[in-house]
This record gives C-alpha cells, sequence and structure tokens, in this order.
C-alpha cells in the first residue's frame, strides 16, 4: 500500500532563517507530487506541482521554492523566511489523470517568530 | 471569484441530530471532479468521497450522504445522526483539466456536542 511521510511534525524557525521541509511517497511510481498552504481562515492553498524529477510548477510567487530531486521525494524551501511563511504545510500525491484523489501526509505547523 | 464557496464556517449541533454542509463551485469546464476531505484535529486530510460532473446520483455511505447538482452548482453533504467523533473540519474540493491540482473551499468547521 502506498504511505506518505512529511517531517518534521512541528517547527519553530526564526525571522530571516532557511526552510527546508521534507515529504517521500512509498508503494507508488511516479506519482504526482504537491505541497499546499493552509493559513487560518483561508482554506488550502496550493503552492507546487510536479509530475516528475525536476519538473516544478508554482502557482503563487512567494518567497518558497520547491525541488523534486528523486522520483518520490518532494522538498519545499526556503532562504529566509518572513513572518507571514507561518502555517500548516502539507504533502500529497496523486497518480495518473487530474480527476485522481489527493492523499495527504500529515502535516507541518510552521511558526516563524 | 472564488471556485469553491463553503459559506457555513462554522457549525454546531448537538449529537445525533442531522447537519449539511454546504458546497457551491464555479467552473467552465464541461468535465470536473468535486471532492469532499474531512480534517480531524490531528491535521491530516481524510479523502471521502471523489464524484464526476456526469454523474448526478446522489451518493450514500452510512451516516454519510452527497447530493451533487449540477443546476445549482453545488454538492453538498449531509451527516445523519451525527457523533461526536464527526467533529473536524470538512473541504470541499474542485479538479478541472483546465488547472492543476484541487482548488478547495475555506473549509466548515464542524463541531457535534455531546
Amino acid at each position: 500500500s502506498q504511505t506518505i511521510h512529511q517531517w518534521p511534525a512541528t517547527l519553530v524557525q526564526p525571522v530571516g532563517s532557511p526552510l527546508s521541509l521534507e515529504c517521500t511517497v512509498e508503494g507508488t511510481s511516479n506519482p504526482n507530487l504537491y505541497w499546499y498552504r493552509q493559513a487560518a481562515g483561508r482554506g488550502l492553498q496550493l503552492l507546487f506541482y510536479s509530475v516528475g524529477i525536476g519538473q516544478i510548477s508554482s502557482e503563487v510567487p512567494q518567497n518558497l521554492s520547491a525541488s523534486r530531486p528523486q522520483d518520490r521525494q518532494f522538498i519545499l524551501s526556503s532562504k529566509k523566511l518572513l513572518l507571514s511563511d507561518s502555517g500548516f504545510y502539507l504533502c500529497a500525491w496523486s497518480v495518473g489523470v487530474y480527476n485522481s484523489p489527493l492523499h495527504f501526509g500529515n502535516g507541518t505547523r510552521l511558526t516563524v517568530t | 471569484a472564488q471556485k469553491v464557496t463553503q459559506a457555513q464556517t462554522e457549525i454546531s449541533v448537538v449529537e445525533k441530530e442531522d447537519v449539511t454542509l454546504d458546497c457551491v463551485y464555479e467552473t467552465r469546464d464541461t468535465t470536473y471532479y468535486l471532492f469532499w476531505y474531512k480534517q480531524p484535529p490531528s491535521g491530516e486530510l481524510v479523502f471521502l468521497i471523489r464524484r464526476n460532473s456526469f454523474d448526478e446520483q446522489n451518493e450514500i455511505s452510512g451516516r454519510y450522504s452527497w447530493n451533487f447538482q449540477k443546476s445549482t452548482s453545488s454538492f453538498n453533504f449531509t451527516i445523519t445522526a451525527s457523533q461526536v467523533v464527526d467533529s473536524a473540519v470538512y473541504f470541499c474540493a474542485l479538479s478541472e483539466e483546465s488547472a492543476d491540482g484541487l482548488t478547495f473551499g475555506k473549509g466548515t468547521h464542524l463541531i457535534i456536542q455531546p
């Protein structure tokens, strides 16, 4: 069966510090991978989307970047965090075409102080 | 304009009551998919249902039922005989062939009081 791992679960970082959140999927090949952010009262916002290694689509211009160095690994990064980067970050995967449901990790709660 | 609107920010009912969560969507695609997810306090999103735009049959799964009406662009979710474990944030989402990923509504926080 497929599983998705996301870490860390909780992170507190000062403004201006770098960020690296990692997500890995097991049990499937060539998944579509996603990073979403959930801010209070704003639902889930798609940040990045990847259909394959090295292929990243950015949905929202911002202080963050994403990379996919391996087929089942997706990394969210920032060189310098802003206060507005605080939120709940969720990694997800799907297979096949656009109508497939997304399966989410447990999320990372990021607090930028 | 929002593509997925969940007008109810928070709903509070007493256990065993029925409750309906509203979802209204907007799309120009003729083929699209609608989803409902549950987010319990632990944070992970749990997939509940997917419905395609050509299938307007209502669906029932235990105490859960979904009413899809293309004429009103709505995909409402009803929980019958609610239980405390149903307390969560529920998200409606839209998938379009013309867009990446799912577009989520802002969610409805459902509180079931014992």
